[in-house]
């Protein structure tokens, strides 16, 4: 199994609403990330996390607060977002053992609009 | 300069054309070179990684790395519409264990 799960595929809030995005793997990895990605860009790292513990912020707005519960699960916490804030957002997860982790792989992305 | 420079495209082809998408790279830093397709609306699929100077090859596509020229290449031989996507080429420093630097992708798509 090469999958990363993400739940929900899409996502439609409020700039006054709380929402979480869920991103689930079964691989034994424990290294794990969030990207952000705005139409025709790349990927943007956000957050990454190696077992359990946030490893990198890339400076990004407290609106959005990264949780990793274990090594399977990862959440992204929304509150008041702003409309620029809408994007694909995704999930990866890759091996940890402490040599560069080349074989990232990713989920297929939760599509946010804030209204 | 950017780190890494990738054509946008787009670039169309007729099926069974052999296809080469090119990164260039301004940092000797970057030790290891991947290849990622996206199709539309869905998450990025490693394609191939390469560390080498050299060539690497999975089916139709062949990975090329030139680290004194900084440049990376992917061909695809006997392309198919099921080819049509964005492709993605990313790298990692060798003292970064995590972050991928990627080029802007270039949209490829493969005509019937």
């Amino acid at each position: 199994d090469t999958e990363v799960t993400q739940t929900p595929k899409h996502l439609v809030m409020g700039m006054t609403n709380k929402k979480s995005l869920k991103c689930e793997q079964h691989m034994g990895h424990r290294a794990m990330y969030w990207y952000k990605q705005k139409a025709k860009k790349p990927p943007e790292l956000m957050f990454v996390y190696s077992y359990e513990k946030l490893s990198i912020n890339e400076s990004v707005p407290s609106r959005f607060s990264p949780e990793c519960p274990n090594s399977s699960l990862l959440n992204l916490h929304l509150h008041a977002l702003q409309p620029e804030d809408s994007a694909l957002y995704l999930c990866a997860s890759s091996q940890d053992n402490g040599v560069v982790n080349t074989e990232a792989f990713f989920g297929q992305g939760t599509r946010l609009t804030v209204v | 300069q950017k780190e890494v420079e990738q054509d946008p495209g787009p670039l169309s082809v007729p099926e069974g054309a052999i296809v080469s998408l090119n990164c260039t790279y301004s940092n000797s830093a970057f030790q290891y070179f991947m290849w990622y397709r996206q199709y539309s609306r869905k998450g990025p699929e490693l394609l191939m990684y390469t560390y080498s100077s050299g060539n690497k090859e999975d089916g139709r596509f062949t990975a090329q790395v030139d680290k004194s020229s900084k440049y990376i290449s992917l061909f695809i031989r006997d392309s198919q519409p099921s080819d049509s996507a964005t492709y993605l080429c990313a790298m990692i420093h060798g003292g970064s264990n995590y972050k991928l630097t990627f080029g802007k992708g270039t949209l490829l798509t493969v005509n019937p």
